[in-house]
């Protein structure tokens, strides 16, 4: 029940394409879903988060489409380009404690020039 | 976003041996740091929860006698590998947050330290 489900593992697109990535849960009890890009040798780095309350955030080219009853979350990046190319992880945590974060398996995603 | 520090960004020691990995919050007062494990292509693997103060909480299966953690300060937490041995050999990150219990803060990541034990 605390996994986080991620495809796909690995996804290639075109420059100017839109990658989706997507994302599901069992626990209802997790509030709060970011996503993660990670360089090779490098830390996550947060890209955008969304709670619950909400249906979908946007910030810049990423947008986080989130279904509360489907308990699914999915990553899309608008007018991809090769700077993209990175693992993406999504994760699941609980707001209301240590938020303690759950991963998924993480997509190695591709933008070709 | 704020900083996180890691260091070093990499190590290589002999069987054996222990080493001590530091990560450091440098703009802000972290209360809860963790710390994590990945193996390449794969995903992060929690290992570790410290609050400044107290006793680290680990995960299931991770040996705490193997992989010390200190929370000491509000800006420093360690991990130290003792006795390392190949099978440890991995990235290691951490991760800080800051806020009280419960607080609608993020976590930000540290540029982890690749490990390799010879």
């Amino acid at each position: 029940q605390q996994q986080v489900k991620q495809s796909p593992q690995s996804l290639i697109v075109q420059k100017g394409g839109i990658p989706i990535i997507n994302c599901a849960y069992e626990n209802t009890a997790f509030d709060y879903f970011p996503w993660y890009q990670q360089f090779p040798g490098k830390g996550p780095a947060l890209l955008i988060a969304i709670r619950p309350d909400v249906s979908e955030k946007k910030e810049g080219r990423f947008t986080i489409s989130f279904n509360k009853s489907a308990k699914q979350f999915s990553l899309h990046i608008m007018d991809s380009q090769p700077g993209d190319s990175a693992t993406y992880f999504c994760a699941a945590g609980i707001i209301q404690g240590a938020q303690k974060l759950v991963f998924g398996q993480g997509t190695r995603l591709t933008i070709n020039p | 976003g704020a900083v996180v520090s890691q260091h070093p960004s990499w190590v290589i020691c002999k069987s054996g041996t222990s080493v001590k990995i530091e990560c450091r919050s440098l703009d802000f007062q972290a209360t809860t740091m963790f710390w994590y494990r990945q193996f390449p292509k794969q995903s992060l693997m929690l290992m570790a929860t410290s609050n400044e103060g107290s006793k680290a909480t680990y995960e299931q299966g991770v040996e705490k006698d193997k992989f010390l953690i200190n929370h000491a300060s509000l800006t420093l937490s360690t991990l130290t590998v003792t006795s390392a041995h190949p099978e440890d050999s991995s990235f290691y990150i951490c991760s800080a947050r800051g806020g009280s219990w419960g607080t609608n803060t993020e976590a930000f990541f540290g540029q982890g330290t690749r490990l390799t034990v010879v």
